[in-house]
């Protein structure tokens, strides 16, 4: 079974639609993030959480709320979709780091988003 | 804040031939840690290689290696013996010690490896 899980892996909605993509780990991991990938762009983080209680905002978060809902369970919503959410969304986990601090993050699957 | 920038689009290579990927960054940290990641068809990301900053060695996995060079903000990547299944996107990636596990990604270089 996958370690990083994401749910749905294809989602075609409509502009205004409120959408909720879902992430699962059975890493153990304390940290988890949600990114969106660009063609040209590569990929740029929404928001991060560091434990339940501990969510931070990342370089692209307007239009986007997150959830943490356990250790291994972090959501992300569009409260209402527009056509420049189309894109692809990664989930990464992390542990809290390894001796010097280069901890590898695990992604998932990936949901391909589409906004028409 | 820092940048990450891979100035190559497309890339391709021919089977059994070696081809090297290029990233640059800047940044004003002194400690930090760099990393190769490729995307295949799939779309999975995978973790290739990793270097961290303060290490004077370049790391080296399999017929992956690095050439970082600190003074000059320069971290590319070198695939030797290039296989059809190295056919993939790879994005070249940076954490500072004060990130937090934040990771700011270069746009991509798609390789493609032709037989």
């Amino acid at each position: 079974d996958a370690d990083v899980t994401q749910t749905p892996r294809n989602r075609i909605t409509k502009t205004g639609k409120r959408i909720m993509l879902e992430c699962s780990q059975t890493k153990g991991h304390d940290r988890m993030y949600w990114y969106r990938q660009d063609p040209g762009l590569g990929l740029r983080l929404i928001y991060y959480s560091f434990d339940v209680k501990d969510i931070n905002k990342g370089e692209i978060s307007d239009g986007y709320s997150v959830s943490r809902q356990a250790q291994a369970k972090f959501s992300l919503s569009l409260e209402s979709a527009i056509p420049n959410q189309t894109a692809l969304y990664f989930c990464a986990t992390s542990d809290f780091g390894l001796a010097g601090g280069g901890d590898e993050q695990f992604f998932g699957p990936g949901t391909r988003l589409t906004v028409l | 804040a820092q940048t990450v920038t891979q100035s190559q689009p497309e890339m391709s290579v021919q089977e059994a031939e070696t081809v090297t990927l290029s990233c640059t960054y800047d940044t004003s940290e002194s400690n930090y840690y760099l990393f190769w990641y490729k995307q295949p068809p799939s779309r999975q990301m995978i973790l290739v290689i990793r270097q961290e900053a303060y290490k004077q060695q370049n790391a080296t996995e399999n017929r992956f290696s690095v050439n970082f060079q600190k003074a000059a903000k320069s971290f590319s990547l070198k695939i030797s013996d290039s296989q059809l299944g190295d056919t993939a996107m790879y994005f070249c990636a940076f954490r500072s010690e004060t990130s937090g596990s934040r990771l700011t990604f270069g746009e991509g270089t798609q390789l493609t490896v032709n037989p």
